[in-house]
C-alpha cells in the first residue's frame, strides 16, 4: 500500500512569491492535515481537509490556504512568502480525522531567502 | 503552561539499555494518544497508537497513558542504534474536528 507522498521535496523562494505543495493520501483516506515544523516551534496544525471540506483551522494568517480535490489530494499554498514561513511542511494523511492516527509524508522543506 | 511537555533530551544510551520517553498535558480531554518517531530529514512515523488508558505493546514499543496523572510513556527494550532519533508524543481529545498536538520531542541517540 503507498504512503502519504508529498512533492516537492525540497522548494527555494523568494520573499514575496507564493507556492504550492501538493500531498497525495494513502489510498481510501479522506482525511488530509498540514502542520508546519520548525525548530522552535515544532509541529503546529495549519488545517484539515476531509471530503474536499476545510474542517478544522490552525491559528496562522489567511496567507496559508489549502483546497482538496475529489481524489483526496490536497494542495497547500503559501502567498506573499515570508522569511519566517521557512519550515518542513508536512501533510498526514487518516482514515478517520485529524485527531487519530494519522500517516505524514516525507515533508516539503521550503527555504525562503 | 503549554498543553503538552515533553524532555528535549538529548537522551544518550549504550545498545541494549531500556529506554523511557514520556509527556505530560494539562488538557483532561485528550483520549488519543500516539508516539511517532522522525528521523532526521524524514516525516514522522507513527509507532503506537493508544485510545484513554492502558498499556500497548508492540514488539520491543510499549506505551503507558495514565490519565489520572495526565502522564504517557513510550519503553524502548533493548534498545538498538536504528533506534536514534527524535520522539515526538501526540495526543488529542477527539477523532474528528480536532488535530493532533504535539510535544516538541525527545532526541534519542543509541550507542553501539
Amino acid at each position: 500500500k503507498a504512503g502519504v507522498t508529498q512533492t516537492p521535496r525540497y522548494l527555494i523562494k523568494t520573499r514575496g512569491q507564493q507556492v504550492t505543495l501538493s500531498c497525495s493520501p494513502i489510498s481510501g483516506h479522506r482525511s488530509v492535515s498540514w502542520y508546519q515544523q520548525t525548530p522552535g516551534q515544532g509541529l503546529q496544525f495549519l488545517f484539515e481537509y476531509f471530503s474536499e471540506t476545510q474542517r478544522n483551522k490552525g491559528n496562522f494568517p489567511g496567507r496559508f490556504s489549502g483546497r482538496q480535490f475529489s481524489n483526496s489530494r490536497s494542495e497547500m499554498n503559501v502567498s506573499t512568502l515570508e522569511l519566517g514561513d521557512s519550515a518542513l511542511y508536512l501533510c498526514a494523511s487518516s482514515l478517520r480525522g485529524a485527531g487519530t492516527e494519522a500517516f505524514f509524508g516525507q515533508g516539503t522543506r521550503l527555504t525562503v531567502v | 503552561q503549554k498543553e503538552v511537555e515533553q524532555d528535549p533530551g538529548p537522551l544518550s544510551v549504550p545498545e541494549g539499555a531500556i529506554v523511557s520517553l514520556n509527556c505530560t498535558y494539562s488538557n483532561s480531554a485528550f483520549q488519543y494518544f500516539m508516539w511517532y518517531r522522525q528521523y532526521s530529514r524524514k516525516g514522522p512515523e507513527l509507532l503506537m497508537y493508544t485510545y484513554s488508558s492502558g498499556n500497548k505493546e508492540d514488539g520491543r514499543f510499549t506505551a503507558q497513558v495514565d490519565k489520572s496523572s495526565k502522564y504517557i510513556s513510550l519503553f524502548i527494550r533493548d534498545s538498538q542504534p536504528s533506534d536514534s532519533a527524535t520522539y515526538l508524543c501526540a495526543m488529542s481529545p477527539n477523532q474528528a474536528g480536532t488535530a493532533l498536538i504535539f510535544g516538541k520531542g525527545t532526541t534519542l541517540s543509541v550507542s553501539s
